[in-house]
């Protein structure tokens, strides 16, 4: 299957700082990109979906001002945490796709704030 | 609004016994239906992928149905192994190019 890099697998930031986590679809052309949060013993809950070249369309109850996601290129899309919070600490991953096919999945970032 | 529920949410088996997990979802015109395996504080590995047009899927000790009209999937682990253990997650796609909804998982855990 495709490859699917997501970076950094975990960081540790201070509480009211930013964190970007980076989403790259290595070996294809990714025109949608999917972000998801985790929290412990929970399922994956999307966040938010972006297509190349647009706006990211937002999960409700998802503050778009607090999640930065970009998707400039079509093998890299980030999603930026602002001004972090402890109960933002999460399992944030992203999955790519294009077209039609299947979506294939990052390793996931362990995102933990202090 | 499609939801996914997975039942039961934990299995403890031992080796060696066959097992079903189950995936019910509640908007049964769905584009296709995936398995997945997680282990803990990992990603996600895709196990099967059935298409809506598909009644199952198989690979190797791993068995997946998918009965649109009842909105339900199986996914059937052969013989299992302490290296089954794991949280599996059914997803299901509503549209071609649209995001996954997961369900909540089933841990499982095989004692040797």
């Amino acid at each position: 299957g495709a490859v699917v890099s997501q970076h950094p697998s975990w960081v540790i930031c201070k509480s009211g700082t930013s964190v970007k986590i980076e989403c790259r679809s290595l070996d294809f052309q990714a025109t949608t990109m999917f972000w998801y949060r985790q929290f412990p013993k929970q399922s994956l809950m999307l966040m938010a979906t972006s297509n190349e070249g647009s706006k990211a369309t937002y999960e409700q109850g998802v503050e778009k001002d607090k999640f930065l996601i970009n998707h400039a290129s079509l093998t890299l899309s980030t999603l930026t945490v602002t001004s972090a919070h402890p109960e933002d600490s999460s399992f944030y991953i992203c999955s790519a796709a294009w077209g039609d096919t299947e979506a294939f999945f990052g390793q996931g970032t362990r995102l933990t704030v202090v | 609004k499609q939801e996914v529920t997975q039942i039961p949410a934990a299995l403890s088996v031992p080796e060696g016994e066959n097992l079903v997990l189950n995936c019910s979802f509640t908007d049964s015109a769905i584009y296709n239906l995936q398995w997945f395996r997680q282990d803990p504080g990992k990603g996600l590995t895709s196990l099967l992928l059935i298409q809506s047009s598909q009644r199952e899927q198989t690979s190797g000790r791993l068995n997946a149905s998918l009965d649109k009209s009842s909105g339900r999937s199986t996914l059937y682990i052969a013989a299992s192994q302490p290296g089954d253990s794991a949280t599996y997650l059914c997803a299901a796609r509503n549209q071609a190019g649209t995001a996954l909804i997961f369900g909540k998982g089933t841990t499982l855990s095989v004692s040797s």
